[in-house]
């Protein structure tokens, strides 16, 4: 199946600093990935979803200037969080939809990113 | 999207086999049901898909009455590594975001 990879795996990092996490998705084309976000005990919230070319859709009660997505190629979207808090700190995972006509349409989804803030 | 609805948690035993109901009451003509597996700190790892009647893979079946409003994964024989959340979704087949529901935790035990 289709691999989607995510960059770093764990990062821990001061509060006010920025955090760059890459998705890539590593034998496939997704024209379109998107961004959850989880906290502990709790279920996957769709954040935003990133469109090569474009700018993304962010989902409402996101803030686009605090989570800022790029989404450069068909292979690699990355997620900043700037001037990240304590509160910033989750599992951040990404998943990629095949653009190929006649793809599965299945969403693959990335190993995820820890993120702490301190 | 329609919303889904499932237990907050179950138990089973190793070898038993552990069926999971997910309600979508509002789900649309067009609407496919995808079930997802996620383990601790990992992402979510696709199951099994379906519309209607009964699709099954090798590590699943799925069951659809004919009214659509609710669909339930089956899990045979399962082993203390299926011990995950599962998750159901509803949507287009080629629809574009996931929302996802509170999963159900399963919890297997020796």
């Amino acid at each position: 199946g289709a691999v989607v990879s995510q960059h770093p795996s764990r990062v821990i990092c001061k509060s006010g600093t920025s955090v760059k996490i890459e998705c890539r998705s590593l034998d496939f084309q997704a024209t379109t990935m998107f961004w959850y976000r989880q906290f502990p005990k709790q279920s996957l919230m769709l954040m935003a979803t990133s469109n090569e070319g474009s700018k993304a859709t962010y989902e409402q009660g996101v803030e686009k200037d605090k989570f800022l997505i790029n989404h450069a190629s068909l292979t690699l979207s990355t997620l900043t969080v700037t001037s990240a808090h304590p509160e910033d700190s989750s599992f951040y995972i990404c998943s990629a939809r095949e653009t190929l006509a006649g793809s599965t349409d299945e969403q693959f989804f990335g190993p995820g990113t820890r993120l702490t803030v301190l | 999207l329609a919303k889904t609805t499932q237990p907050i948690s179950m138990d089973s035993y190793e070898g038993q086999e552990v069926n999971i109901t997910c309600s979508h009451n509002n789900i649309a003509t067009n609407d496919y049901i995808t079930w997802y597996q996620q383990f601790p700190s990992q992402g979510p790892r696709f199951i099994i898909q379906g519309y209607k009647t009964k699709v099954t893979n090798e590590v699943a079946s799925l069951f659809i009455p004919a009214d659509r409003k609710s669909s339930t994964l089956s899990l045979p024989r399962v082993s203390l590594s299926d011990t995950a959340v599962y998750y159901c979704l509803v949507g287009l087949y080629n629809f574009n975001k996931f929302y996802f529901g509170s999963g159900t935790k399963l919890n297997v035990k020796p």
